[in-house]
């Protein structure tokens, strides 16, 4: 079956640690996306790649980084520098035959800090 | 204010009646998406538009570019429909989303 994985998903952290959040795709998709969700708030993007070895700040970046070295696997580390890191964390793929094409994503992680 | 704003935030609606659900953007798009969240959080999508109406079972989405307005409706509502359901647009020359709030809804049986 083709999709997207994260893992875990629910993740628990405590106070000045950094964490990874991992993101795989069977998709063959170039274009991979974080997403930070917050109660009341749209999905805000965190980075998205749309190349291996690629990768562009998206509107929350600070705190976070993420590499992009195989086209199946964007993770994200979330790092002591991130404020408020409480938060559900969504990453997403497409295609970039069109802009118009579909994102699908991953089942999400919470991420919670103590 | 948001580049993209849905109404209402939250329903609740009887088992078998219409349903409708706006979305206004204010930024020139290629797409509008209608994205459904389930409880444990998982995204999946419902339609992508860039003119005119789609329909898939129960749920129809219309748009209309010139008012840069979008309505998801649900005929004849069931409990299973209860979710979170997202308005996302992609802006002209991006493969970038911008999200909605979302608007909650729950049908009770």
């Amino acid at each position: 079956d083709g999709g997207i994985t994260q893992s875990p998903k629910y993740l628990f952290r405590k106070e000045g640690q950094n964490v990874t959040l991992s993101c795989e795709q069977n998709l063959n998709h170039d274009a991979m996306y974080w997403y930070r969700q917050d109660p009341g708030q749209g999905l805000r993007l965190i980075y998205y790649s749309q190349i291996v070895n690629d990768f562009q700040k998206g509107d929350i970046a600070e705190g976070y980084s993420v590499s992009r070295e195989k086209k199946e696997s964007f993770p994200l580390t979330v790092t002591s520098a991130q404020k408020n890191p409480t938060a559900f964390y969504l990453c997403a793929s497409k295609r970039l035959a069109a802009s118009t094409d579909t994102q699908y994503f991953g089942p999400g992680t919470r991420l919670t800090v103590l | 204010k948001n580049e993209v704003e849905q109404s209402p935030q939250n329903l609740t609606a009887q088992e078998g009646e219409f349903i409708t659900i706006n979305c206004s953007y204010s930024v020139g798009i290629s797409a509008l998406h209608w994205l459904q969240q389930h409880p444990g959080g998982g995204i999946v999508s419902l339609f992508m538009l860039s003119s005119g109406k789609k329909k898939h079972g129960r749920l129809i989405a219309t748009i209309n570019i010139q008012e840069k307005h979008s309505s998801l409706h649900i005929t004849a509502s069931h409990p299973r429909d209860s979710a979170v359901y997202i308005c996302a647009v992609t802006p002209s020359g991006t493969y970038k989303y911008i999200f909605g709030t979302g608007t909650r809804l729950k049908v009770l049986a």
